[in-house]
């Protein structure tokens, strides 16, 4: 079992869309978890954290975390053309600063 | 620098070849790490330092790897006896602090081609 797993997608969405990205993680103790967006060809860029359960909101981005079943998700609200790119969940074990990434969900945001 | 710098931007090298990546983090940043990401996949671990010393090194993948950060500051990845499966983009990262918060700062990598 992969510690951090995410559908590589691609999803497709319509402009003005929510999308709904998901990740669940192995390790219980985890308590630090990240969504990176990384353009093609370009690095990661941090988007939003969240530690406690429940909801983070940032804009039109919105975190969610559900410890008990060890998900996380992030929500898009009015997607645009310019969200379309790889998003990253990471995930940081209870025990150490080490990051770990999900394999990463391909979104593409159709005009 | 106002941001992480990473250099070669490229590098391609022949089987067997030895290979030095180095990473200029940002100025202030105690905590560095170097990732390995391959095409369709996220970033990989490999190892961080928290100020000189290696934090975790759990991620390097065999006895060919090795990072150095002797001041703290600039690291160095290094990988002997290159292999065709080490192709990949080398990413590095710093934060700042050893709280559990923190951004990863990334860098642009370097792309690592092995012939």
């Amino acid at each position: 079992q992969k510690e951090v797993e995410q559908n590589s997608g691609p999803l497709s969405v319509p402009e003005g869309a929510i999308a709904s990205l998901n990740c669940t993680y192995s390790d219980r103790g985890s308590q630090s978890f990240f969504w990176y967006r990384q353009y093609s060809g370009k690095s990661p860029e941090l988007i939003m954290f969240i530690y406690s359960n429940g909801d983070k909101e940032d804009g039109r981005f919105t975190a969610q975390l559900n410890k008990a079943s060890q998900y996380v998700s992030l929500l898009i609200r009015d997607s645009q053309p310019s969200d379309s790119a790889t998003y990253l969940c990471a995930v940081k074990g209870g025990a150490t600063n080490k990051l770990i990434f999900g394999t990463g969900t391909l979104l593409a945001v159709q005009p | 620098g106002a941001g992480v710098s990473q250099t070669p931007s490229n590098k391609v090298t022949e089987k067997g070849k030895y290979v030095e990546l180095r990473c200029d983090p940002i100025s202030g940043h105690t905590a560095l790490y170097w990732y390995r990401q391959s095409l369709g996949q996220g970033p990989e671990f490999l190892i961080y330092f928290q100020g000189t010393g290696a934090a975790d090194d759990s991620g390097l993948p065999n006895d060919r790897f090795f990072a150095v950060r002797p001041e703290g500051s600039v690291s160095t990845l290094k990988i002997q006896r290159t292999e065709r499966g080490d192709s990949a983009v080398y990413l590095c990262a710093s934060r700042q602090g050893t709280s559990s918060g923190g951004e990863l700062f990334f860098g642009e990598g370097s792309r690592l081609t092995v012939l």
